[in-house]
Formats: C-alpha cells, sequence, structure tokens
C-alpha cells in the first residue's frame, strides 16, 4: 500500500482565494483524522471522520473550514475565503478504527497564504 | 479534560547520552498510548505504543512503559544517535463508546537534538 497520499505537497495562494487539500487514506482504514501544524499551536485535530461521517469537528476554527469525505477513498480540507494565520501545515491521517490500533500519517500540505 | 503532557524541549544531547522523554496523562478510562517521531520536513510515523497498564513498547532502542499508576509513558533510550534527532509527541487514543471511532489526541511535541 502506497500509505495515506495527500495533495498538493506545497501550495501558496493569495489571501481570499479558497483553497483545497486533498487525501487518500489506505485502503481498509474506516477513520479519517485531518490535523494543523504550526510552531505556534503545536500539532491540532480539526475533524475527524467514521465511516464517511464526521464525528467531531470541534477543532474546525472557523466557519471558514470545511471537510467533507464523500467515500471511503478520499477526502477533502477546504478553506473559503483564506487567510494569512492559516498558513501551516496540513496533515491527513487514517486508522482501522480501533483503540488499539494507530493511525498513519500523509506527508502533508504545506500551505503558505500571503 | 482529556490531554497528553509532554517535557518542553529542545532537548539537546551528546551522541550516545541517556535520553528520557517524560509524558504524562488524563484520560477518562483507559487509553492506548503511542509514541510518534516526526523527522525534518515529513509526516508523523509511530514510534512503539503500548495498549494496556504495565505494557513495554519497544522500537529501534526506543522504550516506555504504560504507567497507570502515575499516568505516564515516558520514552527512554539508552544511546541516542545523531539520526535520532526528530520531534516526538506522546500521544493517547481514547475509547468511544456507542461504536464511534476513537479520537487520537497528541501532546505538543519535543524536539530532540543530538550532536556528534
Amino acid at each position: 500500500d502506497a500509505g495515506v497520499i495527500q495533495s498538493p505537497r506545497h501550495e501558496v495562494t493569495e489571501m481570499g482565494q479558497e483553497v483545497t487539500l486533498r487525501c487518500k487514506p489506505i485502503s481498509g482504514h474506516n477513520s479519517l483524522f485531518w490535523y494543523r501544524q504550526t510552531m505556534m499551536r503545536g500539532l491540532e485535530l480539526l475533524i475527524y471522520f467514521n465511516n464517511n461521517v464526521p464525528i467531531d469537528d470541534s477543532g474546525m476554527p472557523e466557519d471558514r473550514f470545511s471537510a467533507k469525505m464523500p467515500n471511503a477513498s478520499f477526502s477533502t480540507l477546504k478553506i473559503q475565503p483564506s487567510e494569512p494565520r492559516d498558513s501551516a501545515v496540513y496533515f491527513c491521517a487514517s486508522g482501522e478504527g480501533t483503540a488499539n490500533t494507530e493511525a498513519f500519517f500523509g506527508q502533508g500540505t504545506r500551505l503558505t497564504v500571503v | 479534560g482529556n490531554s497528553v503532557t509532554q517535557m518542553e524541549g529542545p532537548v539537546t544531547l551528546s551522541e550516545e547520552a541517556f535520553l528520557t522523554i517524560n509524558c504524562t496523562y488524563t484520560a477518562t478510562g483507559y487509553p492506548s498510548l503511542f509514541w510518534y517521531v516526526q523527522y525534518p520536513g515529513e509526516g508523523l510515523q509511530l514510534l512503539l505504543k503500548a495498549t494496556k497498564a504495565d505494557d513495554k513498547g519497544s522500537n529501534k532502542g526506543f522504550e516506555a512503559t504504560y504507567r497507570k499508576e502515575t499516568t505516564s509513558f515516558h520514552l527512554e533510550k539508552g544511546s541516542v544517535q545523531v539520526s535520532d534527532s526528530a520531534v516526538y509527541f506522546c500521544a493517547l487514543i481514547l475509547r468511544m463508546g456507542g461504536g464511534a471511532t476513537n479520537k487520537l489526541i497528541f501532546g505538543t511535541g519535543t524536539l530532540l537534538a543530538v550532536q556528534p
């Protein structure tokens, strides 16, 4: 398996533009997590899905952020409109959804909003 | 609430020194505990895990023991190498009821710098 695949790896956009980050989880995994990592706040859980259903989105910072998982093999995180303070590395992770198994992380998308 | 607390870094050591990175947790019930490592420019990778009290996880010379009495999961290595320089995250998975999935909660991370 190729692991969790995120795209793009790097994104530079202007303030006010819409940004869409994509994630393909590991086949067979039924949990999917979106994290944001910054120097100031560390690793923050934004939202997670179980069987394509959002379970907890309490970490989503504002209404400008939205996430979808239309099927078991694809998820998106959208920011509209983007702001400079959204600049961060965004990670997607997937797991089997049990307490004894770990989550597997993608390489991340480095977002820069100018 | 449920949380993970790690010692603040950076931790700077000379090669072959002994490493300890402290981690304590607060959780309802009995979580599973994990250490992840993040090398520069990469995503997080699982280093080791322990799923119940008194379990010891180990990998690549690193060890951590799940101590329920002290709610701790300290990471140790007897002799660090330059290649161990990375950020280390302690994490727990909180078992949710009702068939819901399990939430992975991370500490803030500890930067380890090993000098030759």
